[in-house]
């Protein structure tokens, strides 16, 4: 079956290491985003993709970059990590088609803990 | 895409039906009506969508108001696995790639 994975699914970083989350789909959809989820909060969404070499930020995109190099991937990546990045991340995919209704399928989410 | 009202929170017993409202007073034609839910530590998952007629799959019920005004998600038996946070959200027809937009959704317990 098609699924989308995240990894890692944990991971302990300290303040400024560089930290990339991979997010892998097997749908061949074209659109990709990434938000992340605070305690008490909603998602928020930090970068999008429309298909390989477009990118797009977000709500919440300062301190993240992300590349689509290809259509089953949008790592992301966090340049110099901070305590403020701690967070659940949640990478979602969706089928691009005219009239489509835009259904997003989610991973499972990494959590991160910036010390 | 439009905003929308939900309750916090919601508490239904086992095995009973479930009304989860959501208003959105400020909808426009051509907004489609969507609905997720995530269970604890997981992503969310898809739940139901609809424009203007009620609509019915294996895991819920939509319901939606006459002036579209209004929709009401309908679990008919909830189950302990039901609960989770319910979100609501409008989707312009037209918009079909854009990102969706989660506000913070209706936290549903169920109590056995």
């Amino acid at each position: 079956d098609a699924e989308i994975t995240q990894s890692p699914r944990h991971k302990i970083t300290e303040t400024g290491r560089q930290v990339t989350l991979a997010c892998h789909q097997t749908w061949n959809h074209n659109n990709m985003f990434w938000y992340r989820q605070d305690l008490g909060h909603g998602l928020r969404l930090i970068h999008y993709s429309y298909g390989v070499h477009d990118t797009n930020k977000g709500e919440v995109s300062d301190g993240y970059s992300v590349s689509r190099s290809n259509t089953e991937d949008l790592p992301l990546t966090l340049e110099s990590a901070a305590s403020s990045q701690t967070s659940v991340y949640f990478c979602a995919s969706s089928e691009s088609k005219s009239g489509n209704t835009g259904e997003l399928f989610f991973g499972e989410g990494s959590r991160l803990t910036v010390l | 895409d439009a905003k929308t009202t939900q309750p916090n929170s919601m508490e239904s017993n086992e095995e009973e039906p479930v009304h989860l409202p959501c208003n959105h007073s400020t909808i426009s034609g051509t907004d489609y009506i969507h609905w997720y839910r995530q269970l604890p530590s997981q992503g969310p998952e898809y739940v139901i969508h609809g424009l203007t007629s009620n609509v019915n799959n294996r895991m819920a019920s939509l319901a939606i108001a006459e002036d579209r005004k209004s929709s009401t998600l309908i679990l008919h038996r909830a189950t302990l696995r039901d609960a989770a946070v319910y979100y609501c959200i409008l989707r312009d027809r037209n918009s079909g790639n854009t990102p969706l937009v989660f506000g913070k959704g209706t936290r549903l317990s169920v109590i056995a």
